[in-house]
């Protein structure tokens, strides 16, 4: 079984600028994550999606951030512009139904840093 | 609002030594609870999922336990070896998942 996909690995770009990721899950996961990683910090959950429907985006600062996952399958994350916060590991993880038994796969993650 | 803690934040200890990581976790009421490692510059890898259901989990060297009722969990690692230095996080699933900062581990040769 292949495991979450993730690009790119790395990227670093100046405050202000805009910015994409990439994830696509593991086949067949109808839930999807994105959670942001500060260093030092364990992961703080940005957005929920359940097949291509948002359940969860209450922490999502969604005046410079936004996500989609129109076919119910991959998903980008954007930012748009970025501060200097927003440097931190972006992780995105999949489950297979979302149900409260379920576990987390998680993918190896984007390091963001803005200069 | 449910807070998870995790101790010691950083743990040194010789190779051949077993170990034991802290989790605890203020509203009992959680359906699971996960232990992830965290190796540097990396993504998270599953370790051990425990339902509320059970009391531990075991794979390996590693074995989880979960206290429901006193809000615990522990993470013991057998025979520890210089691979097994990375960063545990411990996450707890009730409407949400929430993780602890984690536990920084490091296994001296």
């Amino acid at each position: 079984e292949a495991g979450v996909a993730q690009s790119p690995r790395y990227k670093i770009i100046e405050k202000r600028q805009s910015v994409a990721f990439w994830c696509n899950p593991i086949s067949g996961h109808a839930t999807l994550y994105w959670y942001q990683q500060i260093l030092g910090q364990g992961p703080k959950l940005l957005i929920q999606f359940q097949n291509n429907g948002v359940v969860d985006d209450s922490q999502l600062p969604k005046d410079r951030f936004s996500a989609e996952r129109l076919k119910g399958v991959d998903s980008t994350l954007k930012i748009q512009p970025a501060k200097l916060e927003d440097s931190a590991v972006y992780l995105c993880a999949s489950s297979l139904t979302g149900g409260r038994l379920d576990g987390y796969t998680f993918g190896s993650g984007t390091r963001l840093t803005v200069v | 609002k449910q807070e998870v803690t995790q101790i010691p934040a950083a743990l040194s200890v010789p190779e051949g030594e077993n170990l034991v990581l802290n989790c605890s976790f203020t509203d009992s009421a959680i359906y699971n609870l996960q232990w992830f490692r965290q190796d540097p510059g990396k993504g998270l890898t599953s370790l051990l999922l425990i339902q509320s259901s059970q009391r531990e989990q075991t794979s390996g060297r590693l074995n989880a336990s979960l206290d429901k009722s006193s809000g615990r969990s522990t993470l013991y690692i057998a025979a520890s070896q210089p691979g097994d230095s990375a960063t545990y996080l411990c996450a707890v699933r009730d409407d949400k998942i929430i993780f602890g900062k984690g536990t920084r581990l490091h296994i001296l040769p």
